[in-house]
């Protein structure tokens, strides 16, 4: 079965930092990848996904992943980090088996704090 | 922009009482998902349709646990009865057809956080 492992439970930076989550999944076939982000209080919302192409990919608020196949990885980056990036981060991955979408499998997410 | 509705937000009941929570999906997206989220871990998927269709509730748990999208739009979670450890966040999501492009993203609602004393 398909797997996600965020390698960090909780990170905590100061403003102006450069942060970098880790991603690692389970599955040798092609797959999508997703980085979601959950601020306090609101709902999960998509920071970037990768379909195919550019293993670099760039989400909002000038966060970036990049795929490494030959790693499983798909981490995720940001040069410079301010408060309000304080949330929680997950990692998800779809499978793609032939002609067919398997499931969206998350991480158990990574809370980021940022102090000012 | 367009959202995923659920309610209620938060619902506190005793075990063994019977909980429901209802979702309604963005327009135009026929697949919807639920999923609960224990504090501390990453959302899991319960069930999944296609319209009014099932497509897979193999996490489901059936014995206490049903789901139901009548008219392929909005849906209902419900519990009966609801147990200690059903305790969790209950989040709907949807996206387009499945087999396109848009299927892969998904758009999640604000959640239903359920506390069972």
């Amino acid at each position: 079965a398909q797997s996600v492992s965020q390698h960090n439970h909780h990170v905590i930076l100061s403003e102006a930092a450069s942060l970098e989550l880790g991603c690692n999944y389970s599955y040798g076939g092609t797959v999508n990848l997703f980085w979601y982000v959950q601020y306090p209080g609101q709902h999960l919302q998509l920071l970037l996904k990768y379909f195919s192409g550019d293993p670099l990919v760039k989400g909002i608020k000038g966060f970036e992943a990049e795929f490494i196949k030959s790693k499983f990885s798909f981490n995720l980056r940001k040069p410079s980090v301010q408060w309000s990036d304080t949330a929680e981060y997950f990692c998800a991955v779809k499978g793609i088996y032939g002609g067919s979408q398997g499931n969206l499998i998350f991480g158990k997410g990574t809370k980021l704090s940022v102090k000012p | 922009e367009a959202e995923v509705a659920q309610s209620p937000r938060y619902k506190i009941t005793e075990k063994s009482q019977a909980v429901a929570f209802w979702c309604d999906p963005i327009s135009g997206h026929a697949t919807l998902y639920w999923y609960r989220q224990i504090l501390g871990q990453g959302p899991e998927l319960l069930v999944q349709f296609q319209d009014e269709s099932v497509v897979d509730d193999s996490q489901l748990p059936k014995d206490r646990f049903s789901a139901e999208r009548l008219k392929g739009v909005d849906s209902t979670l419900k519990i009966q009865p609801a147990e200690l450890g059903d305790s969790a966040m209950y989040l709907c999501a949807s996206s387009y057809l499945t087999g396109t492009l848009g299927a892969n993203v998904l758009t999640f609602g604000a959640g239903s956080r359920l506390t069972v004393l």
